[in-house]
């Protein structure tokens, strides 16, 4: 059964702490993408990848980096959190020359206090 | 760049009656259009998808939708909802492949009352 898998589910972090999302999907997928998701806001684009090492900013990237070091795994990071990043982070995956369908992980729900 | 608009944010819809869920979407190109069902605390989970051809899709869970070129619609249906349908629909747009993503509308919440 194919997969994304998200390290953390639930996260609460306090305001000016580092903090990584891991994902890793085993479906060999070359575009790996970060969204957020808030209520009446629907999903937004952090940032997304095409290859390793490969990365580029989508809709909102103001306050996020990302990091590709293998095609598998894409990270999401922010380097000091902030309360209005309290927020559901989905990761998902698909493959070059795909119509786009995109496959989802069960989601991150961070809080920064 | 290509939009996606559902119109509306929350559907409350009796037990076994039908239902439809409006998206529409603009683009300069041709699109291929996605719906996701949302369960409480999950992740996103494809529906169903339109790439080319009949214009009316079946999905999952007796979902069906029914793309419009003309009226730019993408229109969710099903003839008899249960208490399980309770979720956050959204519906998606890709270009060229969505080599950059999906682009989705902010959400339908279908609440489903017994």
């Amino acid at each position: 059964d194919v997969k994304v898998t998200q390290s953390s589910r639930y996260l609460v972090k306090r305001t000016g702490e580092k903090v990584f999302l891991e994902c890793v999907q085993d479906m060999d997928h070359e575009n790996m993408f970060w969204y957020r998701q808030d209520p009446g806001l629907g999903l937004r684009l952090i940032y997304f990848s095409y290859d390793v090492k490969m990365k580029e900013k989508g809709d909102i990237p103001e306050g996020y980096s990302v990091s590709r070091e293998k095609k598998e795994r894409f990270s999401l990071i922010l380097e000091s959190a902030s309360t209005n990043q309290t927020s559901m982070y989905l990761c998902a995956s698909t493959s070059q020359g795909n119509t786009g369908e995109l496959f989802f992980g069960e989601g991150s729900r961070l809080t920064v206090l | 760049a290509q939009s996606v608009t559902q119109l509306d944010s929350q559907v409350p819809v009796f037990e076994e009656a039908p239902v439809e869920l409006r998206c529409n979407y603009s683009s300069s190109v041709s699109v291929y259009l996605f719906w996701y069902v949302q369960y409480p605390n999950q992740g996103l989970q494809l529906l169903l998808k339109y790439l080319s051809g009949s214009t009316l899709v079946k999905g999952i869970n007796g979902f069906e939708a029914e793309f419009n070129k003309s009226q730019t619609s993408f229109h969710l249906r099903k003839p008899s909802v249960h208490i399980s349908d309770t979720a956050e629909y959204f519906c998606a747009v890709s270009v060229g492949g969505g080599a950059d993503g999906l682009t989705f509308g902010k959400g339908t919440h279908l609440i489903i009352q017994p």
